[in-house]
């Protein structure tokens, strides 16, 4: 069956230290992946996506994720963590064909300390 | 628009009584997705729309869910005689027609709470 595991709930990082939140997903065909992070009563916000090519993505607000196929993973990292990173990360897969929904981990809730 | 608008923001109904919630998908798109968000985490995905043409329901509840997509409306996800357990989030999402890898653009939700 499809899906898509992130298996830590919660994370607490401090502020300046880096970060990896982990994805790792089970799809029959070849997957398309991205990162989405949702603040406090907001929507879903694209943080980068991989399609083909190098695996190694960068996307918005300084975030990388490296596909590894072998792992089947998809893992997120940040150099250096803000206050303002502080948010709910989920993680998706989808397939090649427009139109076709994705699907979901259950999400990492990231907290920051000072 | 630029941006995938929901409306309302918050919807409370009692029990039993009908609840319908309004997506306008970004101009140009031709995919629209529904999707539920119950409690914080998992999304449930509902349906999905090519233009106004229905183009996966396999999520969709069998009974008291209906969607629509109709030419110069906004679309729209309806839920008969609501039940406790529709209390969520409900997303919906926009992507274009041409290119395979073109990413879902989300709104900010509706939060339907029943009552």
């Amino acid at each position: 069956a499809q899906s898509v595991t992130q298996p830590d709930i919660h994370i607490t990082v401090s502020e300046g230290a880096s970060l990896e939140l982990r994805c790792n997903y089970s799809y029959g065909a070849t997957p398309y992946l991205f990162w989405y992070v949702q603040s406090p009563g907001q929507g879903l916000q694209l943080l980068l996506k991989y399609f083909s090519g190098d695996t190694l993505v960068q996307g918005i607000k300084g975030f990388e994720a490296e596909f590894k196929r072998s792992q089947s993973s998809f893992n997120l990292r940040k150099p250096s963590v803000h206050w303002s990173d502080a948010a709910e990360y989920f993680c998706a897969v989808g397939a090649s064909q427009a139109g076709t929904a994705l699907i979901f981990g259950k999400g990492t809730t990231l907290s920051v300390s000072s | 628009g630029e941006e995938v608008a929901q409306t309302p923001k918050h919807l409370v109904r009692g029990e039993g009584q009908k609840a319908k919630l309004y997506c306008a998908p970004i101009k140009g798109h031709s995919y629209v997705f529904w999707y539920q968000q119950v409690l914080k985490n998992e999304f449930k995905f509902l349906i999905s729309f090519q233009n106004e043409n229905v183009f996966d329901e396999t999520g969709m509840p069998k009974e008291r869910f209906s969607a629509k997509c109709l030419p110069n409306s906004p679309c729209s996800l309806e839920i008969q005689a609501t039940k406790l357990e529709d209390s969520a989030v409900y997303f919906c999402a926009s992507s274009p027609q041409v290119g395979a890898n073109q990413p879902q653009h989300f709104g900010d939700g509706t939060r339907l709470s029943i009552l």
